[in-house]
């Protein structure tokens, strides 16, 4: 089966504008992650759904930073007025449970601020 | 307390040779211990993982060995191939509403041929 998916793939955005990133997680998983990466480090949490809940923000750096699922499925991390330390890449993680801790990434979106 | 430690930053490994990589951990609470590959412009994928109420647990060529005295735990890639070669991060997750991962630094593997 298909494994998760993100979009875009890449994203340049000028300082000040507002940016959404798209998470196809596997069908049927229940949990839902948001990761950052900066470079040359590991991955570091954003924030977590349990089907459509929001049950952890604790790790969404400011509140420029917004996660939903309205129906379970589908996610949408939208950063506005994105700042040159939002440069990274960010990765969604899905997990057929909840409190599985059994991941699986998606590709990431790259999103370079000018 | 948060905080998973991993070393060494970087490894070169001969072709055949075995790949060694340790994390530390502090908090007890931890009950889950994954290890991450990730090649260059892709996501970190699933190699292996392992609990506490077992010592060490083998697929294949990657063994993870795990010592809860001591909070420790490592990877070994036997019989390591230039195919191997990528970003190897351990993770520690534990139970309760989340269980996100708390992922170590990163090591950079090499395998020469």
């Amino acid at each position: 089966g298909a494994g998760v998916s993100q979009s875009p793939r890449y994203k340049v955005a000028k300082r000040g504008q507002d940016v959404a990133l798209r998470c196809d997680p596997i069908s049927g998983h229940v949990s839902l992650f948001w990761y950052q990466q900066a470079l040359g480090q590991g991955p570091e949490f954003l924030t977590y759904f349990q089907n459509e809940a929001q049950l952890d923000k604790s790790g969404l750096p400011s509140d420029r930073f917004f996660a939903e699922r309205p129906e379970g499925s589908v996610s949408t991390l939208k950063i506005q007025r994105t700042q040159q330390e939002d440069s990274a890449v960010y990765l969604c993680a899905s997990s057929p449970r909840a409190g599985s801790g059994e991941q699986y990434f998606g590709p990431g979106t790259r999103l370079t601020v000018t | 307390q948060q905080q998973v430690k991993q070393s060494p930053q970087s490894l070169i490994v001969q072709k055949g040779g075995i790949s060694i990589i340790n994390c530390a951990y502090e908090n007890t609470a931890f009950d889950y211990f994954p290890w991450y590959q990730q090649f260059p412009g892709k996501g970190p994928a699933l190699l292996i993982a392992i609990r506490p109420d077992v010592s060490e647990k083998k697929e294949g060529r990657f063994t993870i060995s795990f010592n809860k005295s001591a909070k420790q735990f490592s990877l070994h890639i036997m019989d390591s191939q230039p195919g191997d070669s990528a970003t190897y991060f351990c993770a520690a997750s534990w139970g309760g509403a989340t269980n996100k991962l708390i992922f170590g630094t990163g090591t950079l593997l090499a395998v020469q041929p």
